[in-house]
């Protein structure tokens, strides 16, 4: 079975300043992992993907992530966070190995607060 | 905008009744995914349509059932709701099933059970 955990319900940075939000993963085979958004009563963007490749990938909004394989973990980042930032992120993994399409297992979401 | 729609937004039911409700994918999307999310909780996978049939179900009971139609679109019904069926569904669109591409999400449909 495939799970997320996102460790923080909350993270809060001062614009400006650099973020992180927190992601570890647990599949069987080789996990496709996603970084999604969501703004308040909305439905969820993408941000950005790791399939294969180069372990730092670039996404949407200036974020980036980078995956671990040997600490299974796919961490969002961002060098300057803005006060448009804030809103609730969701990293989601799906088994590389397993069928099931588009199955993705989500994490139980981060809520990031950016302040002036 | 995601091109993706879903209706209706909000709705009320009560306990023992039935709900249907609707998405359209984006354009050029041949597959479509249902999600639910309970409230402070990540989106669960529900089940997915690829040709007018599922290819993938979640750890959901049968009550809980699917169309495709031949333009994509798609619905989503709920037998014998439950007060824990309360939640925002999710419609997510994607082309094919490899599972590699992002998904599209709509705003959902928020169902709330009395």
């Amino acid at each position: 079975a495939q799970s997320v955990a996102q460790p923080e319900d909350q993270v809060n940075v001062a614009e400006g300043n650099p973020l992180t939000v927190k992601c570890t993963y647990s599949v069987s085979g080789n996990p496709y992992l996603f970084w999604y958004v969501q703004y308040p009563n909305r439905g969820l963007q993408f941000l950005l993907k790791y399939i294969t490749g180069d372990n730092l990938v670039k996404g949407s909004y200036g974020f980036e992530a980078e995956f671990n394989k040997s600490q299974t973990s796919f961490h969002l980042k961002k060098p300057s966070a803005l006060v448009s930032d804030s809103a609730l992120y969701f990293c989601a993994v799906r088994d590389g190995l397993t069928g099931g399409g588009n199955k993705l297992t989500f994490g139980t979401g981060t809520q990031l607060k950016v302040e002036l | 905008e995601t091109g993706v729609t879903q209706s209706p937004t909000h709705l009320i039911k009560t306990r023992g009744q039935q709900v249907t409700l609707r998405c359209s994918s984006q354009s050029g999307h041949n597959t479509v995914s249902w999600y639910q999310q309970a409230l402070g909780q990540g989106p669960q996978f529900i089940f997915q349509y690829y040709r007018e049939e599922e290819n993938g179900r979640g750890n959901f009971p049968p009550r809980f059932s699917g169309l495709q139609f031949p333009n994509y679109s798609s619905e989503l019904n709920v037998n014998a709701l439950e007060l824990d069926d309360s939640a925002l569904y999710l419609c997510a669109s994607s082309f094919g099933t490899a599972g590699t591409g992002e998904l599209f999400f709509g705003e959902g449909s928020r169902l709330t059970v009395l």
